[in-house]
Order: C-alpha cells, then sequence, then structure tokens
C-alpha cells in the first residue's frame, strides 16, 4: 500500500516552460488536492476534486491547470512557469470531502529559473 | 474569513522538556481543527483531532483540548524526544472542502 505517490519529487524549469506534476493514490479515496508550501506561509489550496469528474478553483489557482483522469490519478500542470511558481508541491486525498483526514504524498520540489 | 495563527517559531526544546505550541483561530460556526506533522523531507500527516467543543484529541503522547471559548487548540507534550523534532500545523475545517492552515511551527529537540 503506497498511499500517494507523487512525480518528480524535484524539478528546474526556465521561466516559459511546461510541465505536469503526477499524483496518484491507491486508497480508494473519492477526494484529491493540491497545494503548494511556501515559507512562513502554511499550505495554500490551488486546485482540489471532490470526487472523480469534478475539480474546483482552490485559493491560489491563478498558471494552475488539473487534470482528474480517474478516480486514482490527479495531475497538476504549468503552462508558462514563473519563477513565482517555485515552492514545494505537495498532493493530498481524502475519502470524502468532509471532515476526513487528509493524506499527503512526499511532495515535489520545483524551481522555476 | 476563517485564520489560523501559530506561535513563530522555531521552537527549542532540550530532550524531555514539557511542550506548548500555541494554536488560535478565527472561524464562524464549530469547525473541526487539526495537528499536522511533517517531518524532515516528508509530506503532512495528521498528528490528531477534535471534532467538537471540548474535545481532546490525542496521539503519540501529543494532547490538544478544542477550546472554544477562547478559540484555541495548544499542542501540548509532557516529554519531548529527539524524534519529535519537526514542522507541527495547526488547521481547521468546516464541512465544505477546504483545510485552512497555520504558517507552521518549527520545533527542534536538543539531546
Amino acid at each position: 500500500n503506497a498511499g500517494v505517490t507523487q512525480t518528480p519529487k524535484f524539478q528546474v524549469l526556465k521561466t516559459g516552460q511546461s510541465m505536469t506534476l503526477q499524483c496518484a493514490q491507491d486508497m480508494n479515496h473519492n477526494s484529491m488536492y493540491w497545494y503548494r508550501q511556501d515559507p512562513g506561509m502554511g499550505l495554500r489550496l490551488i486546485y482540489y476534486s471532490a470526487s472523480e469528474g469534478t475539480t474546483d478553483k482552490g485559493e491560489v489557482p491563478n498558471g494552475y491547470n488539473v487534470s482528474r483522469l480517474n478516480k486514482r490519478e490527479f495531475s497538476l500542470r504549468l503552462e508558462s512557469a514563473a519563477p513565482s511558481q517555485t515552492s514545494v508541491y505537495f498532493c493530498a486525498s481524502s475519502a470524502t470531502s468532509g471532515v476526513d483526514e487528509q493524506f499527503f504524498g512526499p511532495g515535489t520540489r520545483l524551481t522555476v529559473l | 474569513g476563517d485564520s489560523v495563527t501559530q506561535m513563530e517559531g522555531p521552537v527549542t526544546l532540550s530532550e524531555e522538556a514539557f511542550l506548548t505550541i500555541n494554536c488560535t483561530y478565527t472561524a464562524t460556526g464549530y469547525p473541526s481543527l487539526f495537528w499536522y506533522v511533517q517531518y524532515p523531507g516528508e509530506g503532512l500527516q495528521l498528528l490528531l483531532k477534535a471534532t467538537k467543543a471540548d474535545d481532546k484529541g490525542s496521539n503519540k503522547g501529543f494532547e490538544a483540548t478544542y477550546r472554544k471559548e477562547t478559540t484555541s487548540f495548544h499542542l501540548e507534550k509532557g516529554s519531548v524526544q529527539v524524534s519529535d523534532s519537526a514542522v507541527y500545523f495547526c488547521a481547521l475545517k468546516h464541512s465544505n472542502y477546504q483545510l485552512i492552515w497555520g504558517a507552521g511551527t518549527k520545533l527542534i529537540i536538543k539531546p
């Protein structure tokens, strides 16, 4: 049981490049989330998917797109990376979108030059 | 809007010391409250939670009590170990989808 997995673990991009962060969970959870973590700011929600086939914006969606490919997978895409998107990105999942515990992946450290 | 405020870190303690990390919140209604822990190089994991006023969450020797009168959810542990060194996040959640996070408090335990 791997839980929540994320790829890649590290990535360096140049300004304007695009990339997709992958996330998968094997817990049969309905809800999935993408966060970014910046120093001194806690976690901020980028996008979430309450259930397969739905996605919604979180607190900081600008510059990002998401795809809920199936129940297991939820990807985050940066179409044109900017230095302000340098951050650590976490994917999480929960059984439902209520008050259930969220389970986190190990994170992707992204640097945009 | 809803918010969570944590004490600034880092908090540095000696092994076996008593730990308190303060957390206060601003929210309408009756949110659920959480403490998550992030060990170096890892993702966050739930440490404990409380879903209603006066509930006490506990796990791994850590405790926190949901105090509605003071809008607080302070994290405590009677005797910390080096292995408790991590970043601790307080968070709240209503029945909607979003967790509201504090900024995190880094805890350093020296042997």
